[in-house]
């Protein structure tokens, strides 16, 4: 188990469907991550939010749409996605995004299936 | 722009020792971050450099060179367990890590 808990671990949906992927972190950490990862490829960068403001947006689709309602939560909203966006959606946080030494941590993920 | 690269796979026997290397050509640099990732699994920290030389951690080492781009990561007494990917991360600037496409390890007994 890790200390950054996602939910939910599957996710099965239609490209006409709007679903909400969820990301808790309980460490006090001021930095949260999005990530999408294919099979056998690395973590790419999504969105990153400091302080509860959106600080890098990797020019991600607007079919993705991020939101920190507070310090401990990441949301991540999902309308009329297609199947090239099937992955697996890693959130992830830190300390904050600046200084040294301050590892992310991942949660599992969500795998994402579209139909 | 950003680029990192590891060797894609690496084979090891069990009790050995095995060198992975990451090579980075980089906009900016905060440090370079070793990850280890089980098969469908999240990765988890294995260490972190942002001055030249080694790190030690238990079993784990980290190597930095920052005028050679180079670092490398060295496990020692190899066990079953430590068959997983191991991903270089290299932090530019605030908030943004680029990943290697990762060096996917396996031990054999």
């Amino acid at each position: 188990d890790t200390e950054v808990t996602q939910t939910p671990k599957h996710l099965v949906m239609g490209m006409t469907n709007k679903k909400s992927l969820k990301c808790e972190q309980h460490m006090g950490h001021r930095a949260m991550y999005w990530y999408k990862q294919k099979a056998k490829k690395p973590p790419e960068l999504m969105f990153v939010y400091s302080y509860e403001k959106l600080s890098i947006n990797e020019s991600v689709p607007s079919r993705f749409s991020p939101e920190c309602p507070n310090s401990s939560l990441l949301n991540l909203h999902l309308h009329a996605l297609q199947p090239e966006d099937s992955a697996l959606y890693l959130c992830a946080s830190s300390l904050t995004t600046g200084g040294f030494n301050q590892p992310q941590h991942f949660g599992d993920g969500t795998r994402l299936s579209i139909l | 722009g950003q680029n990192i690269d590891q060797p894609t796979e690496m084979t090891a026997t069990e009790g050995a020792i095995v060198q992975i290397n990451c090579t980075y050509q980089t906009s900016g640099f905060n440090g370079l971050f070793w990850y280890q990732q089980h098969a469908g699994e999240a990765p988890t920290f294995l260490s972190y450099n942002v001055l030249d030389g080694l790190e030690e951690k238990g079993r784990f080492s980290s190597f930095l060179s920052r005028s050679k781009g180079y670092s490398y990561l060295l496990l020692k007494e190899l066990q079953m367990k430590d068959s997983a990917s191991y991903l270089c991360a290299v932090k530019a600037n605030a908030g943004k890590s680029t990943f290697g496409d990762g060096t996917t390890l396996t031990v054999k007994p």
